[in-house]
């Protein structure tokens, strides 16, 4: 089993919908969260951060952690075709190694 | 400020030669990473460097692989005796240090391609 598992997509949402994008994780220990945004052809980009049970939103994005069942989700409001890209899915294991998941391929279509 | 910076961001080589890739961190990160991403999949972990700690060579694949850390900042990997195999997109990244609160940002990475 995976650290970091994530659905590979590609996961396919019209322009304006929200994106729901989910990672579980198998360390009961991990404490810390992030989701990078990967376009193709280039490096990750940090979007998010989460540490803490609940939500955090910062624009159009909602980062959502739930400690007790192990996932983490990203959900993008308003998606935009310019959203399309690959979201990778991190998280920190017991011995403070950042952990990432496959991604999972979003395309927004116009 | 400066980002994380990578030279070359391309490099195209003979199988059977040594590569050089070079990463230069934020100013002022401790902790300074290598992945690997071949074509269409995820990040391969490499090695790690915290600050004057050994670093952490878990994830090289092969002993043709290895790094160093000059001074606490800029990191070189170096390929031996390149294989096809290791064509891939070479990625450096840092952080302000090992504390598992602390996000990785990544440079632009190194396309290696062996011919």
């Amino acid at each position: 089993q995976k650290e970091v598992e994530q659905n590979s997509g590609p996961l396919s949402v019209p322009e304006g919908a929200i994106a729901s994008l989910n990672c579980t994780y198998s360390d009961r220990v991990s404490q810390s969260f992030f989701w990078y945004r990967q376009y193709s052809g280039k490096s990750p980009e940090l979007i998010m951060s989460i540490y803490s049970n609940g939500d955090k939103e910062d624009g159009r994005f909602t980062a959502q952690l739930n400690k007790a069942s192990q996932y983490v989700s990203l959900l993008i409001r308003d998606s935009q075709p310019s959203d399309s890209a690959t979201y990778l899915c991190a998280a920190y294991n017991a011995g403070n190694m950042l952990t990432f998941g496959g991604g999972t391929r979003l395309m927004v279509k116009p | 400020g400066a980002g994380v910076s990578q030279s070359p961001s391309n490099k195209v080589t003979e199988k059977g030669k040594d590569v050089e890739l070079r990463c230069d961190p934020i100013s002022g990160h401790t902790a300074l990473y290598w992945y690997r991403q071949s074509l269409g999949q995820g990040l391969e972990f490499l090695i790690y460097f915290q600050g004057n700690s050994a670093p952490d060579k878990s994830g090289l694949p092969s002993d043709r692989f290895s790094a160093e850390r000059t001074g606490g900042s800029v990191s070189t990997l170096t390929i031996q005796r390149t294989q096809q195999e290791d064509s891939a997109v070479y990625l450096c990244a840092s952080s302000t240090g090992t504390a598992s609160n602390q996000p990785q940002h990544f440079g632009d990475g190194t396309r290696l391609s062996i011919l």
